[in-house]
């Protein structure tokens, strides 16, 4: 069945550290993949998306590479701030089904 | 610009009430989703609603039922509540398929329930 996977949190970065949260999927078909981001107290929010394989989503200075090959879109950001502290949550879709899949959630907590 | 609206955002009930959890949108979407939020288990799918008029269980239905009143608003209803399904409960909604470039889930802000 389709899945993701993702590593457990929490994660503790000092500000400007550089993050990755690992996600991993497995599919049936050919999905589109997704970062959510939920800050406190709030739904979730698209932080970024690709649709194939190989395409680079991007926002925020949060970036992820759709990799076929490993079945990953891993979450990476170049310098974290105390803003950026939230649950992140790697999804996927498969083409033609009206269902999104999420993993487990990744915790950040990101310290002056 | 009101998006997806929940009501009511927390709720305590009593092991065997009901009680109905409202979900509306005004983007004109057609799919419409009820989740659920567990520490460490992330959001799990409780029922979707494909366009109006139908509906499909999803990952954990068992305990729920759902309706899809007209194109804007899906309700989830717990007939006889248990403490298991103290959760975060999060309604959803997306455009009709028309391709990849419009696929996204526009949340609602949730809905803190209790089951004592």
């Amino acid at each position: 069945g389709d899945s993701v996977t993702q590593m457990e949190g929490p994660v503790t970065l000092s500000e400007e550290a550089f993050l990755t949260i690992n996600c991993t999927y497995t599919a049936t078909g050919y999905p589109s993949l997704f970062w959510y981001v939920q800050y406190p107290g709030e739904g979730l929010q698209l932080l970024l998306k690709a649709t194939k394989a190989d395409d680079k989503g991007s926002n925020k200075g949060f970036e992820a590479t759709y990799r076929k090959e490993t079945t990953s879109f891993h979450l990476e950001k170049g310098s974290v701030q105390v803003s950026d502290s939230a649950v992140y949550f790697c999804a996927l879709r498969v083409y033609n089904f009206n269902k999104f899949y999420f993993g487990s959630g990744t915790k950040l907590n990101v310290k002056p | 610009n009101a998006g997806v609206t929940q009501t009511p955002k927390f709720q305590v009930l009593k092991t065997g009430q009901s009680m109905t959890l409202q979900c509306a949108q005004d983007m004109n979407h057609n799919s419409m989703y009820w989740y659920r939020q567990d520490p460490g288990m992330g959001l799990r799918l409780i029922y979707y609603s494909a366009s109006e008029g139908t509906t499909d269980k999803g990952e954990v239905p068992n305990g729920y039922n759902v309706s899809r009143l007209n194109k804007r608003e899906f309700s989830l209803r717990l007939e006889s509540a248990a403490p298991s399904q103290t959760s975060v409960y999060f309604c959803a909604s997306s455009e009709r398929d028309r391709g990849r470039t419009n696929e996204k889930l526009f949340f609602g802000s949730g809905t803190q329930l209790s089951v004592l």
